[in-house]
């Protein structure tokens, strides 16, 4: 069947230090793949997506490149903020079939 | 324009009791999707309707059940309460069928088995 695998969590960093929260994923047929956000008390959000190998979905500063000969979606940001603390989940979904999440990265951003 | 509603947003509850959790939709958005999130097992798929039909199914008991109504609004009930249905339960709207569509999250509702 289909699933994700993200790196653990915990992820402490400084601000203005660069992410990369790693997502791979192993799925029949050719998968659309999401990053969603969930900050304190609230529900998800999507991020960004990317529908076929090779597309780049970005937003708000995060970056995530559709690797079809890797199986991997990284979310990747240059610079990140105390605003960025949330957690963070990799998602795939194909064709008339429901998402499916990773396990979620929780990400704390110290000033 | 208004987003995901659920209600209620805490609710404490003990074992064998029954509980029914709402959802409303963004104005227009026909499907209504529902996940429950706890710390072991992440967020899982509970089921989706479209147009007040189930049109996909988790790997959930026969306890948990929902519906949808003709106004796109939608409850989940879960009867025999367990402490493991202590979770998060998230509702998701779509414009149609979620395979399609993006879905909008609403900020779930917390629910405490005790």
């Amino acid at each position: 069947g289909n699933s994700v695998t993200q790196m653990e969590g915990p992820v402490t960093l400084s601000e203005e230090a660069f992410l990369t929260i790693n997502c791979t994923y192993t799925a029949t047929g050719y998968p659309s793949l999401f990053w969603y956000v969930q900050y304190p008390g609230e529900g998800l959000q999507l991020l960004l997506k990317a529908t076929k190998a090779d597309d780049r979905g970005s937003n708000k500063g995060f970056e995530a490149t559709y690797r079809k000969e890797t199986t991997s979606f990284h979310l990747e940001k240059g610079s990140v903020q105390v605003s960025d603390s949330a957690v963070y989940f990799c998602a795939l979904r194909t064709v008339a079939q429901k998402l499916v999440f990773g396990q979620g990265t929780r990400l704390t951003i110290n000033p | 324009k208004a987003g995901v509603t659920q209600t209620p947003r805490y609710l404490i509850k003990t074992r064998g009791q029954q509980v029914t959790l709402s959802c409303s939709p963004i104005s227009g958005h026909r499907s209504v999707s529902w996940y429950q999130q706890t710390p072991g097992q992440g967020l899982q798929f509970l089921f989706e309707y479209f147009s007040e039909t189930q049109r996909n199914k988790g790997n959930f008991p026969g306890r948990f059940s929902g519906r949808q109504f003709s106004n796109s609004r939608s409850e989940m009930n879960v009867s025999t309460l367990e402490l493991g249905d202590s979770a998060l339960y998230l509702c998701a709207s779509s414009l149609g069928a979620p395979s399609y569509n993006e879905q909008f999250f609403g900020p779930g509702t917390r629910l405490t088995v005790l």
